[in-house]
């Protein structure tokens, strides 16, 4: 079946940029989605990117897909203490179906 | 535009009892599902509705799981008797149907004893 796995933590001081890699199996995966989830709180959709796009960027977020290597990445600029949550990949195949989710990267900024 | 909606946000039951969950789904939404997140872990799909209808129900442990979306819209899931292993959060998420962004409300925290 489809695995999708992603680093478990991540620390990084105020204002620098944090990375968040991802990689997933399915090579049908036809979009790719990055969620942030705060303590006690549901999954926040942050951005989405289609498997024929290679980039998209949304103000201090940045995607990256590797589609060969089946690899995703988000980058958060200057990342505020605010960011402070954990961050999920997930993967689906077709429109409307199921999400496949990574067990999510803890990331913790240091002021 | 209001967001989805769950109650209650925790539960606490012993083993072998019973427990429901409600859901109100973003208006306008066809499709909704009930997610299974166990501490540290991210969230494994139950069950999928498109209106009234299942989709896919293929993870849902059916001896003891159970949903139902009658009216196409509110959403209750259920579980008799739970189980130790049954403690998790149980989120629900809605999205237009063609659409693929899924839109999760807070979730109803459930724990076991």
């Amino acid at each position: 079946g489809e695995d999708v796995e992603q680093s478990l933590f991540l620390s990084v001081r105020e204002g620098d940029s944090s990375v968040i890699n991802c990689t997933y199996t399915d090579s049908s995966s036809t979009y790719l989605y990055w969620y942030k989830q705060e303590p006690g709180a549901g999954l926040q959709l942050l951005t989405y990117i289609f498997s024929n796009m290679d980039m998209k960027q949304d103000q201090r977020l940045t995607v990256l897909l590797n589609k060969k290597d089946k690899h995703l990445s988000l980058r958060i600029a200057d990342t505020q203490t605010g960011d402070s949550a954990i961050y999920f990949c997930a993967e689906s195949t077709e429109a409307g179906n199921m999400l496949t989710f990574g067990g999510g990267t803890r990331l913790m900024v240091k002021p | 535009e209001a967001g989805v909606a769950q109650s209650p946000r925790y539960k606490i039951i012993e083993k072998r009892q019973s427990v429901a969950f409600w859901c109100n789904p973003i208006s306008g939404h066809a499709t909704l599902y009930w997610y299974q997140q166990i501490l540290g872990q991210g969230p494994k799909l139950l069950i999928q509705f498109q209106n009234n209808g299942v989709v896919d129900d293929s993870q849902l442990p059916k001896d003891r799981f159970s949903a139902e979306r009658l009216k196409g819209v509110d959403s209750t899931l259920k579980i008799q008797p739970a189980k130790l292993e049954d403690s998790a959060v149980y989120l629900c998420a809605s999205s237009l149907g063609g659409q693929r962004a899924q839109y999760f409300g807070p979730g109803t925290r459930l724990l076991v004893l």
